[in-house]
């Protein structure tokens, strides 16, 4: 298995607070993503990284920013959590082939 | 945007029927991949195709891509209990030196006992 850890897997926050979840691996890819998946739009992509203080957004990057400032960590940041980003999100790394690892993913629930 | 389509979006079945599940796309990909995902665990990698035609089998599993790089199909013969779970499409576009990834939405497969 790819070496990736999301934390933390289960956070439930309230409308207007911030929130950051963070993705940790131990491969050494230079490619990481965030995705989140809802029922009925399947995964899309959020924002994505390839390198260390190298990301670009995704399809769905509005309210959300990354950061990456070491080649293990890749940090989303909700800076004032609404509702509509209740949500499952999950931290993949990239293969040499463009295939994808996932980690387990973090559980949102925004009230 | 390139959109992938899945179907069925749900499919329900028992044990050692044979199954079939499409993606399907106006647009061309470089590769397309196949993963499956288990309830609260992220998707994992079963196949990745790359050249038109070809035909990847995997145990019970084969997977096709079409000839113009649009489609691919995903057969399943004598479903197991352990086959359940939401089979993901993905296709990966050609150029550019990132990998992102166009994901379909799913077929969430169910096989009972």
């Amino acid at each position: 298995d790819a070496g990736i850890t999301q934390s933390p897997r289960h956070k439930v926050t309230e409308t207007g607070t911030p929130v950051t979840l963070r993705c940790h691996q131990t491969e050494n890819h230079r490619y990481m993503y965030w995705y989140r998946q809802d029922p009925g739009h399947g995964l899309r992509l959020i924002h994505y990284s390839y390198g260390v203080k190298d990301t670009d957004k995704g399809e769905v990057s509005d309210g959300y920013s990354v950061s990456r400032s070491k080649t293990e960590d890749f940090l989303l940041t909700l800076e004032s959590a609404t509702s509509s980003q209740t949500s499952v999100y999950f931290c993949a790394i990239g293969g040499g082939a463009g295939e994808l690892f996932f980690g387990e993913g973090s559980r949102l629930t925004v009230l | 945007t390139q959109l992938l389509e899945q179907s069925p979006q749900f499919l329900s079945i028992q044990e050692g029927e044979n199954l079939t599940v499409y993606c399907n796309s106006s647009s061309v990909f470089s590769s397309l991949q196949w993963y499956r995902q288990e309830p609260g665990e992220g998707p994992v990698l079963l196949v990745t195709v790359v050249t038109g035609g070809e035909v990847k089998k995997l145990k019970r599993l084969t997977f096709q891509f079409g000839d113009a790089r649009k489609d691919s199909s995903l057969h399943i013969t004598a479903a197991q209990t352990g086959d359940t779970g939401l089979y993901l499409c993905a296709g990966a576009s050609s150029g550019g030196s990132n990998y992102k990834l166009t994901f379909g939405k799913g077929t969430l497969l169910t096989v009972n006992p």
